[in-house]
């Protein structure tokens, strides 16, 4: 069965601190994308990646596929960055279908 | 327009009533997907279109819910005889075509509520 598991579910952080969130999946993927939704429902795709690594100003994307594991950082954390993080995979069954995790909601105090 | 488009952006309706919403992608993004999202989870792939091709579609779609891409463009989401359980964000992305992987542009949802 394909599934996405997401951690923490919920995390408070103070200003500048680093972010840490984990998201495991089940089977072998094509991809693994790292999204972005603020309160009102926008979603934002942040990263998509299939393997290494990859960086975009101060959130850092990684995956290591025998591991089956992705994580997203953030670095000098903002009350900006406050949002639900989102990953979401696509496993090699199947094209066009993504399985997203649950989220996990971040909040950065100032 | 660079984004995804989607109208209406709140609908509130009756039980029993059917509801149609509108997505319109990213000009020459080939494909379009729709989700549906509900308070606290993370969204449900519902189908897929590549061009006018529904050629996914999930089995939370049930025959109360139908989808078309007519002219490969804009798409249509409606949903018949709706139920309170039909509450949620829909959501639509789009993202064009190439061999292996994409990226999904979103819209910004429609936000239905069911009397």
């Amino acid at each position: 069965k394909n599934e996405v598991e997401q951690s923490p579910q919920n995390l408070t952080a103070q200003e500048g601190e680093f972010i840490t969130i984990n998201c495991s999946y089940s089977v072998g993927i094509s991809a693994l994308h790292w999204l972005q939704q603020h309160p009102g429902g926008g979603i934002v795709s942040l990263f998509m990646l299939s393997s290494g690594k990859k960086k975009h100003g101060r959130l850092i994307a990684t995956i290591n596929i025998q591991e089956k594991h992705s994580s997203l950082h953030i670095t000098a954390s903002h009350p900006r960055d406050s949002a639900v993080y989102i990953c979401a995979a696509r496993f090699m069954d199947s094209n066009y279908q993504l399985i997203w995790g649950a989220g996990t909601k971040l909040i950065i105090k100032p | 327009d660079t984004g995804v488009s989607q109208d209406p952006r709140h609908k509130i309706t009756k039980r029993g009533q059917n509801v149609t919403f509108r997505c319109d992608p990213i000009s020459e993004h080939n494909r379009l997907y729709w989700y549906r999202q509900t308070l606290g989870q993370g969204p449900e792939f519902l189908t897929y279109f590549q061009n006018e091709a529904q050629l996914e579609k999930s089995r939370l779609l049930s025959d109360r819910f139908s989808a078309e891409r007519p002219k490969g463009s804009f798409s249509t989401l409606e949903i018949q005889r709706t139920e309170q359980g039909d509450s949620a964000m829909y959501l639509c992305a789009s993202s064009p075509s190439g061999a292996g992987v994409d990226t999904q542009y979103f819209g910004p949802g429609t936000r239905l509520t069911v009397l």
